[in-house]
């Protein structure tokens, strides 16, 4: 059975730093593109990132590029987001999904709240 | 960036009902165009892609139809667990993977 857990979510102050992680089960990790997508409260889907199998073709929405940073560790099994210089508008639920480019799987998400 | 617009924003219907969502593509998506449900509280669901390609395991009540900029999902014989908000996404024209604001279903 496929499950993707993400961790990490927490609360944080404007401008500090955090690292989500995705485990993922049942599916040969390596393979698969992998996206994170975020959620703000009460409002709709918003793609995050985007990382290929092997961790060297690597996307970001504009509004997190530069300060967000993804990466993979395929002997894990494990995705990674790390954001920094975080702000009040970052605060959402982030969920990890398998890629590429449609995601039939995706984790319960997890919540980030950036508050002073 | 291809935006993906959703209408109506919200839908008041009947178990039982049939109800039409829209979505419309701010530029030709050719067929890339996928539809997700979201209960409250979970992750979203796959249910359509490649336009009208439904998901392993969702019931053929669920269709989708369209090309190019304009897109729908059709739900037949509403039941309850059908509420649920209701977004398309386009991965023709990416990054940045764009999704439609939503359409909830109350029912």
């Amino acid at each position: 059975e496929v499950q993707l857990v993400e961790s990490g979510g927490t609360l944080v102050q404007p401008g500090g730093s955090l690292r989500l992680s995705c485990a993922a089960s049942g599916f040969t990790f390596s393979f698969y593109e992998m996206n994170w997508v975020r959620q703000a409260p009460g409002k709709g889907l918003e793609w995050v990132s985007h990382i290929d199998g092997s961790g060297s073709i690597i996307y970001y929405a504009d509004s997190v590029r530069g300060r967000f940073t993804i990466s993979r560790d395929n002997a894990n099994k494990s995705l990674y987001l790390q954001m920094s210089s975080l702000r009040v508008e970052d605060t959402a639920v982030y969920f990890c999904a398998r890629g590429p480019r449609v995601s039939s799987f995706w984790g319960q998400g997890t919540l980030v709240t950036v508050s002073p | 960036e291809i935006v993906m617009t959703q209408s109506p924003a919200t839908l008041s219907v009947s178990p039982g009902e049939r109800v039409t969502l829209s979505c419309r593509a701010s530029q030709s998506v050719s067929g890339n165009l996928a539809w997700y449900q979201q209960r409250p509280g979970q992750a979203p669901r796959l249910l359509i892609y490649d336009a009208s390609a439904r998901a392993t395991g969702i019931p053929a009540r669920f269709s989708g139809s369209g090309s190019g900029t304009e897109f729908t999902l059709t739900i037949t014989s509403l039941q309850s667990e059908d509420s649920a908000i209701y977004y398309c996404q386009q991965y023709d024209d990416w990054p940045p993977l764009t999704f439609g604001g939503g359409t909830k279903v109350e029912i």
